[in-house]
């Protein structure tokens, strides 16, 4: 069993809806949480970050982290073009020397 | 842009040789991170670096090597090259080092190496 498991998809939706992507994850000392966005043959991107449980807003973005349940979720409002692409989550625990990032969910926003 | 800056974006290389890839960290930042990037692995950690000591080894193979030069610029040698070697790798860059809190990866544009 993978540390961090996230659906590759892909997942197409039109524009305006509301996407939902999720990760759950085995190790439970994980406490910085992450999601990153990357563009076809690019670099993943920083879009989210969160310590602990919680949600976060950031403008279009919630992230979300139930650490009871080991899921964390991103969604996205009101879907543009623009947001197609590849989202990784990503997290890691104290003393972690790396992240243990997901598989990746490729989002396709139809005009 | 990330400011992490990595070259070349491209190399095309053959079976058996060797290739250095580049990579200079974000202003101000001290640990670097080596990623490998294929359709079948997902983002594979291969090796930290903070201010120019090694701090972390991951799925590195022995035939890859890497360095952190007193300017934090970093350097990916890979040597006696495989075709299952191709694979897009990621330069990364952070002011601290993970499991501190200082989990903010900001990553560069890739190398992408074809080995034919």
């Amino acid at each position: 069993q993978k540390e961090v498991e996230q659906d590759p998809g892909p997942l197409s939706v039109p524009e305006g809806a509301i996407v939902s992507l999720n990760c759950t994850y085995s190790n439970s000392a994980f406490q910085y949480f992450m999601w990153y966005r990357q563009y076809s043959r690019k670099g993943p991107e920083l879009l989210m970050y969160t310590y602990s449980s919680g949600n976060k807003e950031d403008g279009r973005f919630t992230a979300q982290v139930d650490k009871s349940s080991k899921y964390i979720s991103l969604f996205i409002r009101d879907s543009q073009p623009s947001d197609s692409a590849t989202y990784l989550c990503a997290m890691s625990g104290p003393d972690d020397y790396k992240l243990s990032f997901g598989a990746g969910t490729t989002v396709t926003v139809r005009a | 842009d990330s400011g992490v800056t990595q070259t070349p974006k491209h190399l095309i290389t053959a079976t058996g040789q060797r290739v250095t890839l580049r990579c200079s960290p974000r202003s101000g930042d001290l640990s670097v991170y080596w990623y490998q990037q294929s359709l079948d692995q997902g983002l594979q950690f291969l090796i930290q670096y903070y201010n120019g000591e090694e701090r972390a080894k991951g799925n590195i193979l022995e035939r890859f090597s890497a360095q952190q030069f007193p300017d934090l610029h970093s350097e990916l040698n890979l040597s006696s090259l495989e075709l299952g070697d191709s694979a897009l790798y990621f330069c990364a860059s952070s002011v601290g080092v993970t499991g501190t809190g200082n989990e903010k990866l900001f990553f560069g544009s890739g190398t992408q190496l074809s080995v034919l």
